[in-house]
């Protein structure tokens, strides 16, 4: 099975600020790779697709990139609405496996 | 407009059983993989099954395989999941997903407890 490492676990940032989260496949996944946000209460939101791709609709804000297997996503102006809990997903093989998750604080 | 819509989430006693179902719109249910994923209370997200637009082949994750069931009719453009043997740590809200373009339902949510 394909391990997800998804780091920070948490992380306390102020409005403006830029953050990054990264997810570390333990064998190479191509770019098989989604990140989701979640607020509580509500159904994940996909926000980037093939690891790089902004899902439509998604604010520019929103970035995600790729090195090996090593995939990073980039908020570059926290919004208030933007604090809420950031999942990877690979999808490249069975069983399909998320991160552990990152939840995302106001500081 | 894409709408996956879940039902039959219960209360439900040890060793219980539940069929779910999500019923979609919005485009060719019988052309795509939809799948299951699940979240208990306060934890992260856990795929659980996927099934093939035609039905064959399925996968499970190790924790459910031989207690649940992925089906689907693409007749009623409906996807279900049969949940056996229910555990207390099968709690959870149970989604059901497009992965492959990250349409999601709204869960429903299935409690085991005596």
């Amino acid at each position: 099975d394909i391990q997800m490492t998804q780091s920070p676990s948490s992380l306390s940032a102020s409005v403006g600020d830029r953050v990054t989260i990264t997810c570390r496949a333990s064998q190479g996944i191509r770019d098989d790779l989604g990140w989701y946000q979640q607020k509580p209460g509500k159904a994940p939101k996909r926000l980037i697709y093939a690891a790089s791709s902004l899902q439509s609709g998604v604010p520019s804000r929103f970035s995600g990139s790729a090195s090996g297997t090593e995939f990073t996503l980039t908020i570059s102006s926290l919004q208030p609405e933007d604090f809420a809990t950031y999942y990877c997903l690979q999808h490249n093989s069975y069983p399909y496996t998320f991160g552990q998750g990152t939840k995302l604080e106001i500081k | 407009e894409v709408q996956l819509l879940e039902s039959g989430g219960d209360l439900v006693q040890p060793g219980g059983s539940l069929r779910l179902a999500c019923v979609a719109s919005g485009f060719t249910f019988s052309s795509y993989a939809m799948s299951w994923v699940r979240q208990a209370p306060g934890k992260g997200l856990e795929w659980v099954s996927t099934i093939s637009g035609s039905g064959s082949p399925t996968y499970y994750a190790d924790s459910v395989r031989g207690r649940f069931t992925i089906s689907r009719d693409n007749s009623k453009n409906t996807l279900y999941l049969q949940v056996n043997s229910l555990r207390a740590e099968d709690t959870a809200v149970y989604y059901c997903a497009r992965v492959s373009v990250g349409y999601w339902g709204q869960g429903t949510l299935v409690t085991v407890s005596s």
